[in-house]
């Protein structure tokens, strides 16, 4: 299995331009997350879903977008890339209701200029 | 707002010396989680314990909860310079919106 993957690894995007995150994960878990990580802010959540079709606002939503349309893919997009948004971003998927541990990809870290 | 807060920020001890970090937490739990992320990686999911649970053990991990004080400890024994990273509490009330800590930086010196 490879697990939870994320693409690109690094992204330069100038103000306004649009762009999608892409997460896959090939183990069947139901549950994914997108997280983004700041300095000293750890890791805040942005959008998560609890299985194809069904998708949900977490801490941080504004300015992002997210679909699933499969089990393994949980796409986000960045409708209007702001400076705010310069981050590292990390999907995460999980299939244990009890346990919620979550399995991360190895991230995206994003620049907006 | 983060549920969790790590406590310290950073920490830096010599090989050998085992390490301590605490966390804290606002609302009540089904259960805590620790996480290490080595610099530039993702997390990576190191011991859960439930709100029944007060210790729990794995290799050179022990962790504690308080829930009466919503709280909890994770010691490394026995540190080695391959311990070096950082480390988040995660906690859940539901299936749903895990939260994490802001983490403590672990720099263990040979």
């Amino acid at each position: 299995n490879a697990g939870v993957t994320q693409t690109p690894k690094f992204q330069v995007l100038k103000t306004g331009q649009s762009m999608t995150l892409q997460c896959a994960q090939d183990m069947n878990h139901e549950y994914m997350s997108w997280y983004r990580q700041d300095p000293g802010m750890g890791l805040r959540l942005i959008h998560y879903s609890v299985g194809a079709g069904i998708t949900d606002q977490g801490e941080v939503p504004n300015g992002y977008n997210v679909s699933r349309s499969t089990t393994e893919d949980f796409p986000l997009r960045l409708l209007s890339a702001a400076p705010s948004q310069t981050s590292v971003y990390f999907c995460a998927s999980s299939t244990d209701r009890d346990t919620e541990t979550q399995y991360f990809g190895p991230g995206t870290r994003l620049l907006v200029l | 707002s983060q549920q969790g807060e790590e406590d310290p920020q950073a920490l830096s001890i010599q090989e050998g010396e085992n390490a301590t970090m605490n966390c804290s937490y606002k609302t009540s739990i089904n259960n805590l989680q620790w996480y290490r992320q080595n610099s530039g990686r993702g997390l990576v999911h190191l011991i859960l314990i439930r709100s029944n649970e007060r210790e729990k053990h794995s290799g050179r991990l022990r962790v504690t909860l308080d829930t009466s004080k919503k709280s909890s400890s994770l010691l490394i024994t026995a540190s080695r310079a391959a311990d070096t990273a950082s480390y988040f509490c995660a906690t859940g009330r539901s299936y749903q919106k895990v939260t994490f800590g802001t983490g403590t930086k672990l720099q263990v010196i040979p």
